[in-house]
């Protein structure tokens, strides 16, 4: 089946613009995770969404960045005003519900953000 | 919270060759993965072990959760296998967010 899906692949802004990211799970999985990979560095974790439970946003390095997540479908990953320190690659991941099956997280092929 | 130590950083290795990358993880966990993080970016599952051994073609892992290590068997090595492995583990107690190690930079050369 489809795998998680990211748009854009690639996207260049200018420094004090507002980007959108989009992520779309594979389906049937009610759990949503966006990571934050800067060049050369490992994956930090932003927030997760499961199904309509309040989400974790403990990983979100600054009120600029804000996601939603409708229902158990797309997310959406918001970034205000961006800053050159924004420039990463931004990956989401998906796994399926926590009754007993692998909560194997796979991950897209992720948006790779330039802030000029 | 839970620190993730990968080691070595960095290996070389002529094709062919076997290798061994250590995990090893400060407190008891819920879920274990192994990545392989491609030249191109792409985040590729390679096992998900919390406990016990698989295998997978050339590649096996092992985890020994009472003493909070894991092992990733790669066995004759070829140039495809070149990328970056990751180890990230989660604790329930801390959400369901995965907390990675640094990685271990594998280049094979042919």
């Amino acid at each position: 089946g489809a795998g998680v899906s990211q748009s854009p692949s690639n996207k260049v802004t200018e420094k004090g613009k507002d980007v959108e990211l989009r992520c779309d799970p594979i389906s049937g999985h009610t759990a949503l995770y966006w990571y934050r990979q800067r060049l050369g560095q490992g994956l930090e974790f932003l927030i997760y969404f499961q199904g309509n439970s309040a989400p974790d946003k403990s990983g979100l390095p600054s009120d600029r960045f804000s996601a939603e997540r409708t229902g158990e479908s797309v997310s959406t990953l918001t970034i205000q005003r961006t800053q050159q320190e924004d420039s990463a690659v931004y990956l989401c991941a998906s796994s399926p519900p926590r009754r007993g099956l692998e909560e194997t997280q796979y991950f897209g092929p992720g948006t790779r953000l330039l802030v000029l | 919270g839970i620190q993730v130590e990968q080691s070595p950083p960095d290996l070389i290795l002529q094709e062919g060759a076997n290798s061994t990358l250590r995990c090893n993880f400060s407190d008891s966990v819920n879920n274990l993965q192994w990545f392989h993080q491609n030249p191109w970016g792409q985040l590729i599952n390679l096992f998900y072990i919390p406990s016990g051994t698989k295998q997978n073609g050339r590649l096996s892992a092992t985890t020994v959760a009472t003493e909070r290590y894991s092992l990733l068997y790669i066995s004759s090595s070829q140039t495809s296998d070149s990328g970056v492995y990751y180890c990230a583990v989660v604790r329930y107690n801390q959400g369901g967010k995965l907390i990675f190690g640094q990685g271990t930079e594998l280049s094979v050369k042919p």
